[in-house]
């Protein structure tokens, strides 16, 4: 069975761009999660899909991040325009129903 | 507020030492709890999680509610077990909660 997976793997871009990361979940698993880490700090929460409707976005950090779940399948998570405080690993993890969150294996954001 | 507490940023031990990874928690409700593990270029996976009460690759953890902790331990630290090891809290969003993590290196 394939894990959850990310893309890209890494990003590198300069401030006031955009960048679009994508998560594709387990397949059967509608509950799909954000979290990243900045660094020096620990891991945090993002925000929660269950299928298609955000569960909850209250880690989203501001309006500069948009999350889409469109058709409930896969996820993307924007970043508009992007800031030197946005560097960091942003993963992904996937469960069904109520159950183990399986992650990805993360998509390290640079920003210069 | 709801925190996890990993005190230890680096815990260095000999192969064959007893590892304790300690970990404590704030949460008003009954919490969820779990350790995570990322080894090297590895993604995140899931150790073990209280409910089960189970023993994996030799670690347990068990919950203890007076004094709101959750350490790992390992009787006999072995060099594959060098890692980061994350404590984390699943609250009634089932979102979790993270601690900052510990890096535990086996020496040969």
């Amino acid at each position: 069975e394939a894990g959850v997976t990310q893309f890209p793997s890494h990003s590198v871009i300069e401030k006031g761009q955009t960048v679009t990361l994508r998560c594709d979940p387990i397949s059967g698993h509608d509950n799909l999660y954000w979290y990243r880490r900045v660094m020096g700090k620990e891991i945090k929460f993002l925000l929660h899909f269950v299928k298609e409707s955000k569960q909850d976005e209250s880690g989203m950090p501001n309006n500069r991040f948009l999350a889409e779940r469109t058709g409930g399948t896969y996820s993307t998570l924007k970043v508009q325009p992007a800031e030197l405080e946005d560097s960091g690993v942003y993963f992904c993890a996937s469960s069904q129903a109520w159950g183990t969150q399986f992650f990805g294996p993360g998509t390290r954001l640079t920003v210069l | 507020a709801q925190r996890v507490t990993q005190p230890e940023k680096l815990l260095s031990v000999f192969k064959g030492a007893p590892v304790e990874l300690k970990c404590n928690y704030s949460y008003s409700g009954s919490p969820e709890l779990f350790w995570y593990v990322q080894y090297s270029r590895q993604r995140l996976q899931l150790l073990l999680r209280h409910i089960s009460r189970e023993s994996i690759k030799g670690f347990t953890a068990d919950l203890n509610k007076g004094e709101t902790s959750f350490h790992l331990k390992k009787p006999f630290a072995q060099e594959e077990d060098s890692a980061m090891y994350y404590c984390a809290l699943r609250d009634s969003s089932y979102k979790l909660i993270f601690g900052s993590g510990t890096r535990l290196l086996v020496r040969p």
